[in-house]
């Protein structure tokens, strides 16, 4: 079964810190990985996506890389602001999702809190 | 450029009986594919559509069902509704271009079944 993993699940950190949040996935044959972002109760903010082809993206303070051969991609948030408290999500469109076509499988999550 | 949006914004049903909800594409996209997120879960894909057709669904019963119109905007139906269908639905667009094909999340809509 094709898995998305998201660790930690939670994470509290003061103003100002680097940090750096972590997806793992079960199948490395994949198409492209999104990271979005989900305030609470709302919908999701697409904040990068890496093609297969790709090793990483950069958006601002954000970094996102990808080792496919390991299953795993790394979201690196610099200088965190409050205003970046929010639930992170890593999405996978793997390549053999069956009858699941372009569908993306999202892990749980990582809810992360800023400190003034 | 206008976004994905979704409507209604909530919605109470009873158990037993069948809803609508809507999405508006982003302009330009052709594809819509449909997401119901449980409380403390992450988005589960349920299907999407291309070009009015279905085109690949997650892990739900018939009774989920959807269209896609000429404007490729698109309707989730869900019939025979279940306590456990109560979650937020999510709609994303995007534009098939080849492999290329990052999606775009509307606002939801949060139903809850009573």
């Amino acid at each position: 079964k094709q898995e998305v993993t998201q660790i930690p699940a939670a994470l509290s950190v003061p103003e100002g810190e680097n940090l750096v949040l972590n997806c793992s996935f079960t199948d490395s044959a994949i198409y492209n990985l999104q990271w979005f972002r989900q305030d609470p109760g709302k919908g999701l903010t697409s904040l990068l996506l890496i093609q297969s082809s790709q090793r990483e993206q950069t958006s601002g303070r954000l970094n996102a890389s990808l080792d496919k051969s390991s299953g795993r991609s790394t979201l690196y948030i610099a200088a965190s602001q409050p205003g970046d408290s929010a639930t992170y999500l890593c999405a996978v469109r793997f390549l053999y999702s069956g009858g699941g076509a372009d569908g993306l499988t999202f892990g749980k999550g990582t809810h992360l809190i800023i400190q003034p | 450029e206008t976004g994905v949006t979704q409507s209604p914004t909530h919605l109470i049903k009873t158990r037993g009986q069948q809803v609508t909800l809507r999405c508006s594409s982003q302009s330009g996209h052709n594809t819509v594919s449909w997401y119901q997120q449980a409380l403390g879960q992450g988005p589960q894909f349920i299907f999407q559509y291309y070009r009015e057709e279905e085109n690949g669904r997650g892990n739900f019963p018939p009774r989920f069902s959807g269209l896609q119109f000429p404007n490729y905007s698109s309707e989730l139906n869900v019939n025979a509704l279940e306590l456990d269908d109560s979650a937020l639905y999510l709609c994303a667009s995007s534009l098939a271009v080849g492999n290329y094909n990052e999606q775009f999340f509307g606002p939801g809509t949060r139903l809850t079944v009573l």
